[in-house]
Protein backbone atom coordinates (compact mmCIF):
# COMPACT_ATOMS: atom_id res chain seq x y z
CA UNK A 1 0.00 0.00 0.00
CA UNK A 2 1.12 3.51 -1.26
CA UNK A 3 1.34 5.35 2.13
CA UNK A 4 3.64 7.65 4.42
CA UNK A 5 3.21 7.72 8.11
CA UNK A 6 4.16 10.27 10.31
CA UNK A 7 5.49 9.70 13.96
CA UNK A 8 6.87 11.64 17.10
CA UNK A 9 4.37 13.91 17.98
CA UNK A 10 4.53 15.24 21.50
CA UNK A 11 3.68 17.95 23.71
CA UNK A 12 7.16 19.89 24.73
CA UNK A 13 8.10 22.87 26.52
CA UNK A 14 9.71 26.14 24.01
CA UNK A 15 13.51 25.76 23.90
CA UNK A 16 13.33 22.05 23.39
CA UNK A 17 14.19 19.40 20.89
CA UNK A 18 11.75 17.08 19.17
CA UNK A 19 11.91 14.62 16.15
CA UNK A 20 9.80 13.65 13.58
CA UNK A 21 9.78 10.59 11.52
CA UNK A 22 7.89 9.76 8.33
CA UNK A 23 7.57 5.96 7.38
CA UNK A 24 7.07 5.25 3.65
CA UNK A 25 6.07 2.08 2.10
CA UNK A 26 4.79 1.02 -1.11
CA UNK A 27 7.04 3.11 -3.79
CA UNK A 28 10.33 3.96 -4.54
CA UNK A 29 11.26 6.05 -1.77
CA UNK A 30 14.54 6.74 -2.67
CA UNK A 31 13.58 8.69 -6.22
CA UNK A 32 11.74 11.19 -4.89
CA UNK A 33 12.02 15.04 -3.16
CA UNK A 34 10.27 14.88 -0.29
CA UNK A 35 8.73 17.54 1.77
CA UNK A 36 7.25 18.90 5.61
CA UNK A 37 4.46 20.55 5.59
CA UNK A 38 2.66 22.52 8.81
CA UNK A 39 -0.90 23.69 9.36
CA UNK A 40 -1.42 25.55 12.99
CA UNK A 41 -4.43 24.73 14.89
CA UNK A 42 -7.40 26.44 12.76
CA UNK A 43 -4.85 27.82 9.95
CA UNK A 44 -3.51 27.51 7.06
CA UNK A 45 -0.97 25.36 5.30
CA UNK A 46 2.62 26.57 5.68
CA UNK A 47 5.88 24.87 3.71
CA UNK A 48 8.52 23.94 6.28
CA UNK A 49 11.14 22.21 3.99
CA UNK A 50 12.40 20.07 1.32
CA UNK A 51 15.16 17.04 0.91
CA UNK A 52 15.85 16.07 -2.43
CA UNK A 53 15.72 11.94 -3.33
CA UNK A 54 19.85 12.24 -2.73
CA UNK A 55 19.82 15.07 0.05
CA UNK A 56 22.07 17.13 -2.33
CA UNK A 57 19.41 19.70 -1.73
CA UNK A 58 17.77 20.70 1.37
CA UNK A 59 15.43 24.05 1.69
CA UNK A 60 13.80 25.43 4.51
CA UNK A 61 11.26 28.22 5.34
CA UNK A 62 12.39 31.52 6.66
CA UNK A 63 10.43 30.84 10.00
CA UNK A 64 12.41 27.21 10.72
CA UNK A 65 15.70 28.21 9.16
CA UNK A 66 18.47 27.08 11.55
CA UNK A 67 16.77 25.72 14.08
CA UNK A 68 15.02 22.53 11.80
CA UNK A 69 16.88 19.87 9.88
CA UNK A 70 16.01 17.67 7.42
CA UNK A 71 17.57 14.08 6.70
CA UNK A 72 15.93 10.70 4.91
CA UNK A 73 17.73 7.31 5.47
CA UNK A 74 16.96 5.66 1.81
CA UNK A 75 17.71 2.34 3.24
CA UNK A 76 15.02 2.26 5.65
CA UNK A 77 12.28 4.39 3.35
CA UNK A 78 11.78 6.89 6.22
CA UNK A 79 12.26 10.67 6.55
CA UNK A 80 13.14 12.79 9.65
CA UNK A 81 12.81 16.09 10.63
CA UNK A 82 14.83 17.15 13.85
CA UNK A 83 13.39 20.22 15.46
CA UNK A 84 15.28 22.34 17.89
CA UNK A 85 14.78 25.74 19.73
CA UNK A 86 11.15 24.94 19.55
CA UNK A 87 8.72 28.03 20.16
CA UNK A 88 5.37 28.21 20.62
CA UNK A 89 4.14 29.23 17.18
CA UNK A 90 5.89 26.25 15.65
CA UNK A 91 2.68 24.07 17.20
CA UNK A 92 0.70 22.45 14.68
CA UNK A 93 0.11 18.98 12.40
CA UNK A 94 3.33 18.21 10.88
CA UNK A 95 2.73 16.54 7.33
CA UNK A 96 5.13 14.75 5.23
CA UNK A 97 4.60 14.46 1.49
CA UNK A 98 6.25 13.22 -1.37
CA UNK A 99 6.54 15.56 -4.59
CA UNK A 100 5.28 14.28 -7.74
CA UNK A 101 8.13 12.94 -9.74
CA UNK A 102 7.24 14.91 -12.75
CA UNK A 103 6.74 18.48 -11.63
CA UNK A 104 5.96 20.57 -8.10
CA UNK A 105 2.92 19.15 -7.23
CA UNK A 106 2.69 17.50 -3.24
CA UNK A 107 0.96 13.84 -5.09
CA UNK A 108 1.42 11.98 -1.51
CA UNK A 109 0.53 13.30 1.82
CA UNK A 110 0.45 11.53 5.14
CA UNK A 111 -1.83 11.71 7.91
CA UNK A 112 -0.08 14.20 9.72
CA UNK A 113 1.46 14.36 13.51
CA UNK A 114 0.61 16.77 16.11
CA UNK A 115 3.29 19.21 17.80
CA UNK A 116 1.86 21.07 20.61
CA UNK A 117 5.01 24.01 21.79
CA UNK B 1 9.08 34.50 -2.93
CA UNK B 2 5.69 34.06 -4.50
CA UNK B 3 2.62 35.04 -2.77
CA UNK B 4 -0.72 33.68 -3.38
CA UNK B 5 -3.57 35.12 -2.49
CA UNK B 6 -7.12 33.35 -3.10
CA UNK B 7 -10.70 34.78 -3.44
CA UNK B 8 -13.07 34.62 -1.80
CA UNK B 9 -12.01 33.64 1.36
CA UNK B 10 -15.19 32.11 2.23
CA UNK B 11 -17.34 30.99 -0.38
CA UNK B 12 -21.15 29.53 0.41
CA UNK B 13 -22.87 27.90 -1.77
CA UNK B 14 -25.73 25.32 -2.31
CA UNK B 15 -25.35 21.59 -3.92
CA UNK B 16 -25.69 21.55 -7.58
CA UNK B 17 -24.28 25.36 -8.04
CA UNK B 18 -20.63 26.00 -9.29
CA UNK B 19 -18.27 26.77 -7.71
CA UNK B 20 -14.98 29.06 -8.92
CA UNK B 21 -11.92 30.38 -6.94
CA UNK B 22 -9.42 32.56 -7.81
CA UNK B 23 -5.60 32.40 -7.41
CA UNK B 24 -3.20 35.33 -7.77
CA UNK B 25 0.47 35.13 -7.74
CA UNK B 26 2.69 38.05 -6.65
CA UNK B 27 5.09 36.87 -9.60
CA UNK B 28 4.63 34.55 -12.76
CA UNK B 29 5.97 30.85 -12.06
CA UNK B 30 4.17 29.44 -16.03
CA UNK B 31 2.04 27.06 -15.38
CA UNK B 32 3.57 25.20 -11.80
CA UNK B 33 0.14 26.06 -10.11
CA UNK B 34 -1.38 23.45 -7.87
CA UNK B 35 -5.20 23.03 -6.11
CA UNK B 36 -5.63 20.95 -3.20
CA UNK B 37 -8.86 20.03 -1.48
CA UNK B 38 -8.00 19.73 2.91
CA UNK B 39 -11.61 18.26 5.08
CA UNK B 40 -11.74 18.73 8.35
CA UNK B 41 -9.35 16.17 10.16
CA UNK B 42 -7.77 14.95 6.69
CA UNK B 43 -4.50 16.04 5.01
CA UNK B 44 -5.21 18.09 1.56
CA UNK B 45 -5.71 15.72 -0.87
CA UNK B 46 -4.02 16.90 -4.63
CA UNK B 47 -6.96 17.98 -7.07
CA UNK B 48 -5.17 19.96 -10.02
CA UNK B 49 -0.87 20.45 -11.33
CA UNK B 50 0.37 22.25 -13.72
CA UNK B 51 -2.94 24.71 -13.30
CA UNK B 52 -4.97 22.26 -15.51
CA UNK B 53 -4.72 18.77 -15.23
CA UNK B 54 -7.01 16.63 -12.72
CA UNK B 55 -4.83 14.27 -10.81
CA UNK B 56 -5.67 10.44 -10.42
CA UNK B 57 -9.16 9.56 -9.16
CA UNK B 58 -10.30 12.76 -9.65
CA UNK B 59 -13.99 13.71 -10.97
CA UNK B 60 -14.04 15.96 -14.14
CA UNK B 61 -16.40 18.30 -12.30
CA UNK B 62 -13.12 19.99 -10.79
CA UNK B 63 -10.72 21.51 -13.40
CA UNK B 64 -8.07 24.61 -13.10
CA UNK B 65 -7.51 26.84 -15.43
CA UNK B 66 -4.88 29.81 -15.94
CA UNK B 67 -1.45 30.61 -16.20
CA UNK B 68 1.32 33.40 -15.41
CA UNK B 69 -0.15 35.24 -12.11
CA UNK B 70 -4.18 34.73 -12.49
CA UNK B 71 -5.73 30.72 -11.99
CA UNK B 72 -8.72 29.07 -11.07
CA UNK B 73 -10.50 26.23 -9.87
CA UNK B 74 -14.12 25.60 -10.79
CA UNK B 75 -16.16 23.07 -9.40
CA UNK B 76 -19.38 22.32 -11.79
CA UNK B 77 -22.71 21.15 -9.90
CA UNK B 78 -21.39 20.79 -6.45
CA UNK B 79 -21.85 17.35 -4.29
CA UNK B 80 -22.08 17.19 -0.73
CA UNK B 81 -18.84 15.65 -0.39
CA UNK B 82 -17.06 19.49 -2.19
CA UNK B 83 -17.44 21.46 0.92
CA UNK B 84 -14.16 21.68 2.24
CA UNK B 85 -10.93 24.35 2.22
CA UNK B 86 -9.18 24.45 -1.09
CA UNK B 87 -5.44 25.71 -1.14
CA UNK B 88 -3.75 27.09 -4.08
CA UNK B 89 0.13 26.18 -4.09
CA UNK B 90 3.01 27.35 -5.93
CA UNK B 91 6.95 26.85 -6.48
CA UNK B 92 9.07 29.86 -6.67
CA UNK B 93 12.28 29.32 -9.51
CA UNK B 94 15.13 30.16 -7.04
CA UNK B 95 15.54 28.77 -4.14
CA UNK B 96 12.74 26.31 -5.10
CA UNK B 97 10.63 27.00 -1.72
CA UNK B 98 6.74 26.31 -2.00
CA UNK B 99 3.97 28.80 -0.97
CA UNK B 100 0.56 28.18 -0.14
CA UNK B 101 -2.20 30.56 -0.77
CA UNK B 102 -4.57 31.41 2.14
CA UNK B 103 -7.32 28.71 1.23
CA UNK B 104 -10.95 29.14 0.73
CA UNK B 105 -13.56 27.67 2.73
CA UNK B 106 -16.78 26.16 0.44
CA UNK B 107 -19.37 25.80 3.13
CA UNK B 108 -22.93 24.88 2.16
CA UNK B 109 -25.38 28.12 1.84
Amino acid sequence: QVQLVESGGDVVQPGRSLRLSCAASGFNFNKYFMHWVRQAPGKGLEWVALISHDTSHIYFADSVEGRFTVSRDNSKNSLFLQMNSLRTEDTGVYYCARQYVAGYSLDLWGQGTMVTV
Amino acid sequence: EIVLTQSPDTLSLSPGDRANISCRASQSAGSYLTWYQQKPGQAPRLLIYDASNRASGIPARFSGSGSGTDFSLSIGSLEPEDFAVYYCQQRSSWPPVLTFGQGTRLEIK
